[in-house]
C-alpha cells in the first residue's frame, strides 16, 4: 500500500526556521511535492522535488531523498500568516495512471 | 489569473438523498481529480480522469459515486444516495501536465449530509 507519514503539529516562533519531515512508501514513487492549506481554504501548491536533492523557493525550501524514501520543508524567516498545515504529496503511478496521494499533514503555529 | 471553481460551495442535504457538485477546470489542463477532506483530516485521493474518462478510482470511489464531463469542460461529481460519513470538504483539481509536480484546486464544496 502506499503511506506518507507527517508530525500533527509543529510550533516555533516568529523569524525561526521549522522544518516539517515527510516519510512515504509507495512502489510507484515519480515526485514528492509541498501544499500549504490555511483553515477553511483550498491547498495551494509550494514545491516539488523529482529528483534528490534540495529545491528553493523564497523563504521556502523543500528536499528529497529517494534513497531513504524521505523529504522534507523548510520554512524560514516565519511569519504569523504561515500557521496553516502542511501536506506532503507523492506523486504515484503504481496503477499505471498518476495520482497525488496525500500525506497526514502538520500543523504549523507560528507564535508571536 | 485562471482558476478552478467549484459550485456550490455549501450543500446540506438529508441522507439518502443524491448530490452533484460542479467544478470548472482551467481551460489548458489535461489532468482533474476529485478529493475530498474530512474535517480535520488529510486529503483523500476519490478519481483521476483523463482523455474523457476515469483513469484510477480509489476504494472510497464506490458505485455511489460517479464522474461526468457533461459538456467536455466542465465536471461533475454524483454522490447518488449520500450517508453521513460523506460529509467532508469535496476539492476539484487539475494539472496541465505531470512533470511539475502541481496541483491546481478549486475553492472546494462543503457538503453536510443530515
Amino acid at each position: 500500500g502506499q503511506s506518507l507519514e507527517q508530525p500533527s503539529e509543529v510550533t516555533a516562533v516568529e523569524g525561526a526556521i521549522v522544518q516539517i519531515n515527510c516519510t512515504y512508501q509507495t512502489s510507484g514513487f515519480y515526485g514528492l511535492s509541498w501544499y500549504q492549506q490555511h483553515d477553511g481554504g483550498a491547498p495551494t501548491f509550494l514545491s516539488y522535488n523529482a529528483l534528490d536533492g534540495l529545491e528553493e523557493t523564497g523563504r521556502f525550501s523543500s528536499f528529497l531523498s529517494r534513497s531513504d524514501s524521505y523529504g522534507y520543508l523548510l520554512l524560514q524567516e516565519l511569519q504569523m500568516k504561515d500557521s496553516a498545515s502542511y501536506f506532503c504529496a507523492v506523486r504515484d503511478r503504481a496503477s499505471g495512471t498518476y495520482k497525488y496521494i496525500f500525506g497526514t499533514g502538520t500543523r504549523l503555529k507560528v507564535l508571536a | 489569473e485562471p482558476e478552478v471553481t467549484q459550485t456550490p460551495s455549501h450543500q446540506v442535504t438529508q441522507m439518502g438523498q443524491e448530490v452533484i457538485l460542479r467544478c470548472v477546470p482551467i481551460s489548458n489542463h489535461l489532468y482533474f481529480y476529485w478529493y475530498r477532506q474530512i474535517l480535520g483530516q488529510k486529503v483523500e485521493f476519490l478519481v483521476s480522469f483523463y482523455n474523457n474518462e476515469i483513469s484510477e478510482k480509489s476504494e472510497i470511489f464506490d458505485d455511489q459515486f460517479s464522474v461526468e464531463r457533461p459538456d467536455g469542460s466542465n465536471f461533475t461529481l454524483k454522490i447518488r444516495s449520500t450517508k453521513l460519513e460523506d460529509s467532508a470538504m469535496y476539492f476539484c483539481a487539475g494539472a496541465a501536465g505531470v512533470s511539475t509536480g502541481e496541483l491546481f484546486f478549486g475553492e472546494g464544496s462543503r457538503l453536510t449530509v443530515l
